[in-house]
């Protein structure tokens, strides 16, 4: 069965950094195409960032030179490293396998 | 950027009754290959949004064929035959043809 279980989240003060986690089952994480996409509360979905199985990696422009995408083939595991966190990066974050299968998120809450 | 865009914003529809949800990409999703990266996804109530359909008119792995997809090019619709209570939620269309991956701003469902 095809599950992923994101972790990581909490209440983080602006400027701090959170690495999120997303563990994976049923499936390879290197070979597949994944993505994180975030919705603040209340909000609709946002993409933020996707690591094709090639390696590359992409994010949104609002994210841009903050995060980072990355994964750990040892342990079949996806990260986001978020950095300069700011009040809008608040929201609950997704990891999804090419957007088909979605975890049940993790909530990030920046604030002071 | 692709900007989608779903109408209506809202619908409460009868249990028992049909509902319809368009989207409008503002650019062609159809690929040289003939594939159209066109997707639509249900967010029931504090849960992860789920995929209900694939490129177009392809209804992912469990859902019920009370479900349909249609369109091309630009111009797409999601159909549900006979609305029940669980079916209640946000209805979302998405491309991913061209980064940044984005999705219409939802359609909330109710019933009456």
């Amino acid at each position: 069965e095809v599950q992923v279980v994101e972790s990581g989240g909490g209440l983080i003060q602006p400027g701090g950094s959170l690495r999120l986690s997303c563990a994976a089952s049923g499936f390879t994480v290197s070979t597949n195409y994944m993505t994180w996409v975030r919705q603040a509360p209340g909000k609709g979905l946002e993409w933020v960032s996707i690591i094709y199985s090639g390696g590359s990696t992409y994010y949104a422009d609002s994210v841009k030179g903050r995060f980072t995408i990355s994964r750990d083939n040892s342990k079949n595991t996806l990260h986001l490293q978020m950095n300069s966190l700011r009040a809008e990066d608040t929201a609950v974050y997704y990891c999804t396998r090419w957007a088909d299968y979605w975890g049940q998120g993790t909530l990030v809450t920046v604030s002071s | 950027d692709i900007v989608m865009t779903q109408t209506p914003h809202s619908l409460s529809v009868t249990p028992g009754q049909p509902a319809s949800i368009s989207c409008k990409s503002s650019q062609s999703l159809l690929q040289s290959d003939g594939k159209t990266f066109f997707y639509w996804y249900l967010q029931r109530p504090g849960q992860s949004p789920q995929l209900l359909i694939y490129e177009v008119s392809n209804r992912f792995s469990g859902v019920p064929d009370k479900f349909s997809g249609s369109g091309s090019g630009t111009d797409f619709t999601l159909n549900i035959s006979r609305v029940e209570a669980e079916d209640v939620g946000i209805y979302y269309c998405m491309q991913r043809i061209q980064l940044p991956i984005t999705f219409g701003q939802g359609t909330r469902l109710e019933i009456k």
